[in-house]
């Protein structure tokens, strides 16, 4: 039973738009959510995160919404450029001594068009 | 070298051979993991080390054995392995204690077994 849904495998959009990545959890022990992006050949790179505290993390064009009660969670890309073209994870930890133990989203590939 | 550094990049094997996976980091952690990702699978946790403590074995074979001499290096041997564990195996390390959720990959290995 998969706990971290990305149920959009792929996501296309025109390079200065917004791009929005959603995430879907089931389990309610997860406590802090965070988001990495992977180019080909390369390991993910974190990009921001938020705790279960907090709804929304802003980190210059990239800003992370949490809506605890709906278990769901977005990255919002404003504005998309090229670069951003990449597999974008979604990620969650129970925190306490699961530090590091991450569950997984399978992945949303996104390509900005210039 | 900065970052976590993996070796080798790419890896064929037959399933009677033996092969080592290698893991730096160089970020002054005390946390290392060992992830896998197989085709269309999101990434999985396999192993967690803190402070050389193997903290953490996530139900995975015993053809998969991981070593960790010290709080810099990681090891995953491998032995008698199956045409299904070929996937891509990502190394991380963290800060526990710290912001010890955010992991930083490694560039992983390209496993295949024939």
């Amino acid at each position: 039973d998969q706990q971290v849904k990305q149920n959009s495998p792929s996501l296309s959009v025109q390079e200065g738009r917004i791009s929005i990545l959603n995430c879907d959890y089931t389990n309610s022990m997860f406590d802090y959510f965070l988001w990495y992006k992977k180019y080909p050949a390369e390991g993910p790179t974190f990009l921001i995160s938020i705790s279960s505290i907090k709804d929304k993390n802003e980190d210059g064009r990239f800003t992370v919404f949490l809506n605890k009660s709906a278990k769901h969670l977005s990255l919002h890309i404003v504005p998309s450029q090229p670069g951003d073209s990449a597999v974008y994870f979604c990620a969650a930890s129970a925190g306490g001594t699961s530090y590091g133990k991450l569950t997984f989203g399978q992945g949303t590939i996104l390509t900005v068009h210039p | 070298e900065t970052g976590v550094t993996q070796t080798p990049r790419h890896l064929v094997m037959g399933m009677t051979n033996k092969k080592s996976l290698k893991c730096e980091q160089h970020l002054g952690h005390n946390a290392m993991y060992w992830y896998k990702q197989s085709a269309k699978k999101p990434l999985e946790l396999m192993f967690v080390y803190n402070f050389k403590e193997q903290t953490e074995n996530n139900s995975v074979p015993s053809r998969f054995s991981p070593e960790c001499p010290n709080s810099s290096h990681l090891f995953l041997h491998l032995h008698t392995l199956q045409p299904e564990d070929s996937a891509l195996y990502l190394c991380a390390s963290s800060q526990e204690g710290g912001e010890g959720e955010k992991l930083f990959f490694g560039s992983g290995t390209q496993l295949s077994v024939l």
